[in-house]
């Protein structure tokens, strides 16, 4: 089983919707979660630190169930400028070690 | 702030020779640099983990003799790979992290093309 696992989609949607991504994780000792998103031939950024009490930043919505290992996202009143890869981060053992990507999920906003 | 960057930003290169990424955190002091490959329609994987002055720690799999990692201060890694062919052909990608800055988050570079023909 991979340690993050996130459907790969494509999901295409249309301007001013909202979607929302899902992804799983096995470690139960993992310590922190993160979305970061990738645009395309380029490095991932973070989007934002997920939190078990949840967080909200913007139109943007993260939400971490520790009991089932499942991390979400929610954009809403989607942008063009959202088409994008969201990565799915777990760090294992908080700062002091590496991040483990998920593969992504491909987002397609369409006018 | 917390501006990390590659260099070269791409590279060709024959089979058999040696390439060398520099990582540099340019506004900080990066305690711990991070080294990320990244395969076409891949996930970003962790390859080695540098603390300054230290040896670096290798993730199963990757080979410490071929990616030869140096992280001489606290704004410089290295990662040189020996003898490339053509499947290291791949995006690298470093990262920093700094607890000066706070907590946890890693800074990333803008990441380096390697084609190896």
């Amino acid at each position: 089983r991979k340690e993050v696992e996130q459907d790969p989609g494509p999901f295409n949607v249309p301007e001013g919707a909202t979607v929302a991504f899902n992804c799983t994780y096995s470690n139960s000792a993992s310590q922190s979660f993160f979305w970061y998103r990738q645009d395309c031939r380029k490095e991932p950024k973070l989007l934002m630190s997920v939190y078990s009490s949840g967080n909200e930043d913007g139109r943007f919505t993260a939400q971490l169930n520790r009991a089932s290992q499942y991390i979400s996202l929610l954009i809403r009143d989607s942008k063009l400028s959202d088409s994008a890869t969201y990565l799915c981060v777990v760090n294992r053992r908080g700062g002091a070690d590496g991040l483990t990507f998920g593969k992504g999920t491909h987002l397609i906003i369409q006018p | 702030g917390a501006v990390v960057s590659q260099h070269p930003s791409w590279v060709i290169c024959k089979s058999g020779t040696s390439v060398k990424i520099e990582c540099r955190s340019l506004d900080f002091q990066a305690t711990t640099m991070f080294w990320y490959r990244q395969f076409p329609k891949q996930s970003l994987m962790l390859m080695a983990t540098s603390n300054e002055g230290s040896k670096a720690t290798y993730e199963q799999g990757v080979e410490k003799d071929k990616f030869l990692i140096n992280h001489a201060s606290l704004t410089l890694s290295t990662l040189t790979v020996t003898s490339a062919h053509p499947e290291d052909s791949s995006f690298y990608i470093c990262s920093a992290r700094s607890g000066s800055l706070g907590g946890e988050t890693q800074y990333f570079g803008p990441g380096t093309r390697l084609l190896v023909l």
